[in-house]
C-alpha cells in the first residue's frame, strides 16, 4: 500500500515568490495534516482536515499561507509571498480518523523549502 | 500552558540499552505516541500508550505513568541504525502536542 506522497521533495525559491506543495494521503484516510518542522524541533501543526473541512487552522498564518483539500482527498499548501523565515520542512500526514481515537499518524517524506 | 520535555541529545554504545524520557504537562490526555525520525526523513510510528504500564514491541518498549505525567522509550540491543531522533507526542483534547525530540547517537 502506498504511503503519504508529497511533492516537490525539494524547492528553492527567492523571497516574495509563491510556492505550492501537494499531498496525496493514504487511501481511506479521512484526516489530513500539514505540519511545519524546523531543524531540531518537533512538528508544528499548520492545519488539520477532516475530509474536506478544515477543523483546526489556528496556527496557519493566514496572511500568506493557504490550504485546500478538494473532494476530501489530495491537498495543497500554498505560501504567497514566501519569506526567509519560511525555510523549513513541510510535512503532510494522514490518519484514519481524528487524533483523539488513538489513530496512528503516517507522515510523508516532506517538502524541503529554502527561501533565499 | 502545554509542555513536553525531552532531553535534547543522548549518546549510547552499540549493543547497550538506553532509556529516553518524556515528561508532559497538558490540559488533557488521550494517549502518548513515540515516533522515530532519521535525519532527512519523515517520522515513523513506534508506539502508542493510553493506559499505565509497559508496552513491549521487539527491541523497543514504551512505558507510561499518567499520574506522574511521564513516559519513557526503552531501546535494547542498540544497533547503529537506531541513531535517529525520537519524538514524544501527547494527544491532548484531540490535538497532538509534540516534543522537540531527542537525538540519539550510537557509538560502536
Amino acid at each position: 500500500e502506498a504511503g503519504v506522497v508529497q511533492s516537490p521533495r525539494y524547492k528553492i525559491i527567492e523571497k516574495k515568490q509563491p510556492v505550492a506543495f501537494w499531498c496525496n494521503p493514504i487511501s481511506g484516510h479521512n484526516t489530513l495534516y500539514w505540519y511545519l518542522q524546523n531543524l531540531g524541533q518537533g512538528p508544528e501543526l499548520l492545519i488539520r482536515y477532516e475530509n474536506e473541512e478544515a477543523v483546526d487552522d489556528s496556527q496557519l498564518p493566514k496572511d500568506r499561507f493557504s490550504a485546500e483539500r478538494l473532494k476530501g482527498v489530495d491537498s495543497t499548501l500554498k505560501i504567497q509571498p514566501a519569506e526567509l523565515g519560511d525555510s523549513a520542512v513541510y510535512l503532510c500526514a494522514s490518519s484514519l480518523g481524528p487524533p483523539g481515537s488513538g489513530n496512528t499518524i503516517y507522515f510523508g517524506e516532506g517538502s524541503w523549502l529554502t527561501v533565499v | 500552558g502545554q509542555n513536553i520535555d525531552q532531553p535534547t541529545e543522548m549518546t549510547a554504545t552499540e549493543g547497550a540499552i538506553v532509556q529516553i524520557n518524556c515528561t508532559y504537562q497538558t490540559s488533557g490526555f488521550n494517549g502518548l505516541f513515540w515516533y522515530q525520525q532519521h535525519a532527512g526523513e519523515a517520522p515513523t510510528f513506534l508506539s502508542y500508550n493510553v493506559l499505565d504500564g509497559l508496552e513491549e514491541k521487539g527491541r523497543f518498549s514504551s512505558f507510561l505513568s499518567r499520574s506522574k505525567g511521564y513516559s519513557y522509550l526503552l531501546l535494547k540491543e542498540l544497533q547503529m541504525k537506531d541513531s535517529a531522533s525520537y519524538l514524544c507526542a501527547v494527544n491532548s483534547n484531540y490535538q497532538l502536542i509534540w516534543g522537540a525530540g531527542t537525538k540519539l547517537i550510537i557509538k560502536p
